[in-house]
């Protein structure tokens, strides 16, 4: 059993630039989350994918987006980078609930 | 009043102590409380979950919540130079999930 990954692990990306971050689930896991967690904070919930449909989102503008595929993996699209979009992304997929989340290692991205 | 809150740190305990973390919260609709462990440069890892007040044991790791007080614990007994790490708490509501900012942990060999 594979657990969660993501790609790229690093990228930078020049204010105004678009970027595309990707998230293979955990075998058999039917949901993803995603997370963007700045320098010294705890994750912030950006949106929820269930069964290729969006399942719920936090408090994020509409140039953060997302798809979730039929084989249940997932791509975060970030539109117009602002500086302050410099951080860690973090995917997450579980089976039965958020609570029994795995999360990947996370895709570290700099605005320049 | 943010509604997650948690020392940020760092704490610095000698090899072989007993840890306490801690969280409060401020929303009476939480219903999972669960801790993280993070490494410098990776993931969150899932260390335990809780639904209910009281306390779960796992190993070495002893999470509590106390749900008159809006206050949730971690312990870590016997903690080793590898449990130097970030410890997330976060807690959820309706698929809502909220992480506290996370405490750093040194272990002192």
């Amino acid at each position: 059993e594979t657990g969660v990954t993501q790609s790229p692990t690093h990228l930078i990306k020049t204010r105004g630039q678009q970027v595309t971050l990707r998230c293979s689930s955990q075998s058999g896991h039917n949901t993803v989350s995603w997370y963007q967690q700045a320098l010294g904070q705890g994750p912030q919930f950006i949106f929820q994918y269930y069964r290729e449909e969006e399942n719920g989102r936090g408090n994020f503008p509409p140039r953060f987006s997302g798809l979730q595929f039929p084989n249940y993996s997932s791509e975060l699209n970030v539109n117009a980078l602002e500086l302050d979009d410099s951080a860690l992304y973090l995917c997450a997929s579980s089976l039965t609930g958020v609570e029994t989340q795995y999360f990947g290692p996370g895709t570290r991205l700099l605005v320049l | 009043q943010k509604e997650v809150e948690q020392d940020p740190g760092p704490l610095s305990v000698p090899e072989g102590a007993i840890v306490s973390l801690n969280c409060t919260y401020s929303n009476s609709a939480f219903q999972y409380f669960m801790w993280y462990r993070q490494y410098s440069r990776k993931g969150p890892e899932l260390l335990m979950y809780t639904y209910s007040s009281g306390n779960k044991e796992d190993g070495r790791f002893t999470a509590q919540v106390d749900k008159s007080s809006k206050y949730i614990s971690l312990f870590i007994r016997d903690s080793q130079p590898s449990d130097s790490a970030t410890y997330l708490c976060a807690m959820t509501a309706d698929d809502k999930i909220i992480f506290g900012k996370g405490t750093r942990l040194h272990i002192l060999p």
